[in-house]
């Protein structure tokens, strides 16, 4: 079944302790992406990847790291969290050529307290 | 500045009516449009996608359409269901290789 999987689904950490959520998909996609949901802001890109190691800033990078070693993983990551990074975070990913339909991840929820 | 906007934010109808749901969009060069859906702390489902040179796309009960002159999108629903009541997004890609979503509308199908 051609799916996008992140893990966790649900994390509670503390201020300061270095996570790391993944994200794998299955269709040999080369767009990956990274998103958080946030009440009355709605869906913002954190960061993308066009490819294998090419990786670009989206609109609220600040706090995250990404990296993308193999065409299917593109990990995210928080070195420092901080409570303003509680949010709902959505995985990606899409064939640049061919319809560009994006197709999403089940998400997971983080809590910084 | 690129950006996508869903109102009203909530919307309730009686089960068995039709209703429209819209989606405005500030750049006409617009590469595609997609709608999804959001069930409460779900993901993301894709319902329909329409790219720049359509004007329309259907699947079951739902149509979605694109006017880019107008720099508007509509999802119709037929016969709705309680089985509807999600929160539905629409997300633009402007060619940039991102997604700009709308902050959605919640709607609510009243048995």
């Amino acid at each position: 079944e051609a799916q996008v999987t992140q893990n966790p689904r649900y994390l509670i950490t503390v201020t300061g302790k270095k996570l790391t959520v993944t994200c794998s998909q299955n269709m040999n996609h080369e767009y990956m992406s990274w998103y958080r949901q946030d009440p009355g802001l709605g869906l913002r890109q954190i960061y993308y990847s066009m490819n294998v190691e090419v990786t670009d800033k989206g609109d609220v990078p600040e706090g995250y790291k990404v990296s993308r070693k193999e065409k299917r993983n593109f990990p995210l990551i928080l070195e420092s969290p901080s409570p303003n990074q509680t949010s709902l975070y959505f995985c990606a990913s899409m064939k640049r050529e061919g319809g560009n339909e994006q197709f999403f991840g089940p998400g997971t929820r983080l809590t910084v307290l | 500045k690129q950006e996508v906007t869903q109102i009203p934010a909530a919307l309730s109808v009686p089960e068995g009516e039709n209703l429209v749901l819209n989606c405005s969009f500030t750049d006409s060069a617009i590469y595609n449009l997609q709608w999804f859906r959001q069930d409460p702390g779900k993901g993301l489902t894709s319902l329909l996608l329409i790219q720049s040179s359509q004007r329309e796309q259907t699947s079951g009960r739902l149509n979605a359409s694109l006017d880019k002159s107008s720099g508007r999108s509509t999802l119709y629903i037929a016969a709705s269901q309680p089985g509807d009541s999600a929160t539905y997004l629409c997300a633009a890609h402007f060619g940039n290789e991102k997604l700009t979503f709308g902050t959605g509308t919640r709607l609510t199908i009243i048995p």
